[in-house]
């Protein structure tokens, strides 16, 4: 049983650049979370997508955007990217929607590194 | 204020030693609490996930809840050196998945 999967495991980018990330849920899973894990820190939440709609949102600017398609994979895309959005960006999957008590699964990561 | 605060160490305990992670937590809307273990290039793994006050034990690993103290606490027994990882508190409200997350806390278990 796969569980969450992302890629790419590692990327290099420059100030300015776009950059899209993708995930796949673990099987039987339908809400898509991502997160953004900055050394040393916690997770912060980005946004959650559930039914290719975002259905809520963490605080941050709308450089963040995504995407769910219908097989419940998922994007995050960052636009006019700055040194601060290096970090380890984290996918999570749940079960029964966003109003659900399910718990989240994590994939291990894309470390997004800006130069 | 953070909403949830977690000691972020690092913690260094000789093997076989009872360790205790705590985390308190300042919105009593919070519901949900989770222990989520780190390895180093790795994603957080769910360790514990409980609603209740009160203890709850899987194996080694015992999460403990005081709602009225807005306190969460993990506790583990006979550690382990393959213990030695970051450990998050998450917390969640009724009805929505975001997740808050403690700070995390470096735990190092030594032969």
């Amino acid at each position: 049983d796969a569980g969450v999967t992302q890629s790419p495991t590692h990327l290099i980018k420059t100030r300015g650049q776009q950059v899209t990330l993708r995930c796949s849920p673990k099987s039987g899973h339908d809400t898509v979370s991502w997160y953004q894990q900055a050394l040393g820190q916690g997770p912060q939440f980005i946004f959650q997508y559930y039914e290719e709609e975002e259905r809520q949102r963490g605080n941050f600017p709308d450089r963040f955007s995504g995407h769910q398609f219908p097989n419940y994979s998922s994007e995050l895309n960052v636009n006019a990217l700055l040194l601060g959005d290096s970090a380890l960006y984290l996918c999570a999957s749940s079960q029964r929607g966003y109003r659900s008590n399910q718990p989240q699964h994590f994939g291990d990561g894309t470390r997004l590194s800006i130069l | 204020q953070k909403e949830v605060e977690q000691d972020p160490g690092p913690l260094s305990v000789p093997e076989g030693a009872i360790v205790s992670l705590n985390c308190t937590y300042s919105n009593s809307a919070f519901q949900y609490f989770m222990w989520y273990r780190q390895y180093s290039r790795k994603g957080p793994e769910l360790l514990m996930y409980t609603y209740s006050s009160g203890n709850k034990e899987d194996g080694r690993f015992t999460a403990q809840v005081d709602k009225s103290s807005k306190y969460i606490s993990l506790f583990i027994r006979d550690s382990q050196p393959s213990d030695s990882a970051t450990y998050l508190c998450a917390i969640k409200i009724q009805g929505a998945q975001k997740l808050v997350f403690g700070q995390g806390t470096r735990l190092t278990i030594n032969p």
